[in-house]
């Protein structure tokens, strides 16, 4: 079965910092991902996303970066944090078909102090 | 174009019924449902493809209006773990699965 792996779980970080943040899938190939981030209370905001090894089409200029070393590994980063980089991070994945939406990972969530 | 998602929040009695809709002002190829429980990723509810299809899972069941753009979903006999925020996700023709999410609806459902 397909599984998904994001980690960590939580993260406190001080502005200035890097961030790298990994996603890893499981029981499928080629799948296309997602990263997400969510204000608390708000809704999903795209930040990037993966249709393949090296493909990454960015959806928000920032200080973020992405990329996908892998086909099942796509990982989230930043040279340096901002406060407003503090969320709710969310990597997602959705198989070619598409049939099944979207399968979440558990998510990180960023505090940038 | 963001999807609206109507109403923004909802409280129920457990038992009663609610209906959550989703409309697009553009031409949609799908809608995806999710849940999102406090603190948690959402989960996948259903997914609805154009052709007007309606779809049921136990007691939530959804449908899609293609001439309107707009799905909704519907829960029955509401129990307390529906409760949650619900989106909708829109994709167009040619979006290779790229959702544009609605802001979701609140469901609280009490005792």
């Amino acid at each position: 079965s397909q599984t998904i792996h994001q980690w960590p779980a939580t993260l406190v970080q001080p502005v200035g910092s890097p961030l790298s943040l990994e996603c890893t899938v499981e029981g499928t190939s080629n799948p296309n991902l997602y990263w997400y981030r969510q204000a608390a209370g708000r809704g999903l905001q795209l930040l990037f996303y993966s249709v393949g090894i090296g493909q990454i089409s960015s959806e928000v200029p920032q200080n973020l970066s992405a990329s996908r070393p892998q086909d099942r590994q796509f990982i989230l980063s930043s040279k340096k944090l901002l406060l407003s980089d503090s969320g709710f991070y969310l990597c997602a994945w959705i198989a070619p078909t598409g049939q099944n939406g979207y399968t979440f990972g558990s998510g990180t969530r960023l505090t940038v102090v | 174009q963001q999807p609206v998602q109507s109403p923004q929040a909802v409280i129920l009695r457990e038992g009663e019924d609610a209906v959550i809709n989703c409309s697009s002002s553009k031409a949609l190829y799908s809608v995806h449902w999710y849940r999102q429980k406090h603190g948690e990723a959402p989960v996948f509810l259903m997914i609805l493809l154009k052709g007007g299809e309606q779809k049921g899972h136990e007691k939530i069941s959804a449908s899609f209006n293609e001439k309107k753009q707009q799905s909704s979903l519907y829960l029955t006999a509401s129990q307390l773990s529906y409760s949650g925020t619900y989106f909708c996700g829109t994709e167009r023709v040619g979006s290779n699965y790229q959702l544009i999410w609605g802001a979701g609806t609140k469901l609280i459902i009490k005792p």
